[in-house]
């Protein structure tokens, strides 16, 4: 079946402009998660979605960041203002739930703030 | 938070040898993933082993859940498992991950 799915792969944006990331969860999986990768490190947690219950936002870096999940399923992530050091691969996954905890990867979205 | 450490940082290998990454938690290991970030940025995923042992292919895992460390194991290396090894675990939702281990297996 489809994997997760991201879009746009690539985004080049100039400082201070606003943009949005979008991510296609596993059909059916009740959980996505968002990370963000900086060049050569490991995965920074973000924000955690589950079902309708309200998201775990402890992650986010600052209040320019936000995110969204629509009807359980698409998710956005905003960043607002964007600033240099947002440059990174912001990458997401989800996972089936149902006590079921394996999370499958996106193949991320890599963002340059110019 | 929980902490999560990984070793070694870095390995390099000639094909065909064997290798051992270690994961270390500092506090309870529930539901532990392996993951190989290839060259192209693609996390996939290798182990769920939140506990026991488990085999697939050239590559199995243990963990150790009362001890808080998990062991990926690699026999037989291959050029193309070279990339960044990563462990995780979670807890009430939220993921941590360890900074990884870069493998480079030359041919």
């Amino acid at each position: 079946g489809a994997g997760v799915s991201q879009s746009p792969s690539n985004k080049v944006t100039e400082k201070g402009k606003d943009v949005e990331l979008r991510c296609d969860p596993i059909s059916g999986h009740t959980a996505l998660y968002w990370y963000r990768q900086s060049l050569g490190q490991g995965l920074e947690f973000l924000i955690y979605f589950q079902g309708n219950s309200a998201p775990d936002k402890s992650g986010l870096p600052s209040d320019r960041f936000s995110a969204e999940r629509t009807g359980g399923s698409v998710s956005t992530l905003t960043i607002q203002r964007t600033q240099q050091e947002d440059s990174a691969v912001y990458l997401c996954a989800s996972r089936p739930g149902q006590g079921r905890f394996e999370q499958y990867f996106g193949p991320g979205t890599r963002l340059t703030v110019t | 938070g929980i902490q999560v450490e990984q070793s070694p940082p870095d390995l390099i290998l000639q094909e065909g040898a064997n290798s051992t990454l270690r994961c270390n938690f500092s506090d309870s290991v529930n539901n532990l993933q392996w993951f190989h970030q290839n060259p192209w940025g693609q996390l996939i995923n290798l182990f769920y082993i939140p506990s026991g042992t488990k085999q697939n292919g050239r590559l199995s895992a243990t963990t150790v859940a009362t001890e808080r460390y998990s062991l990926l194991y690699i026999s037989s290396s291959q050029t193309t498992d070279s990339g960044v090894y990563f462990c995780s675990n979670t807890n009430a939702g939220k993921s941590t991950f360890g900074d990884g281990t870069t493998l480079t297996v030359k041919p």
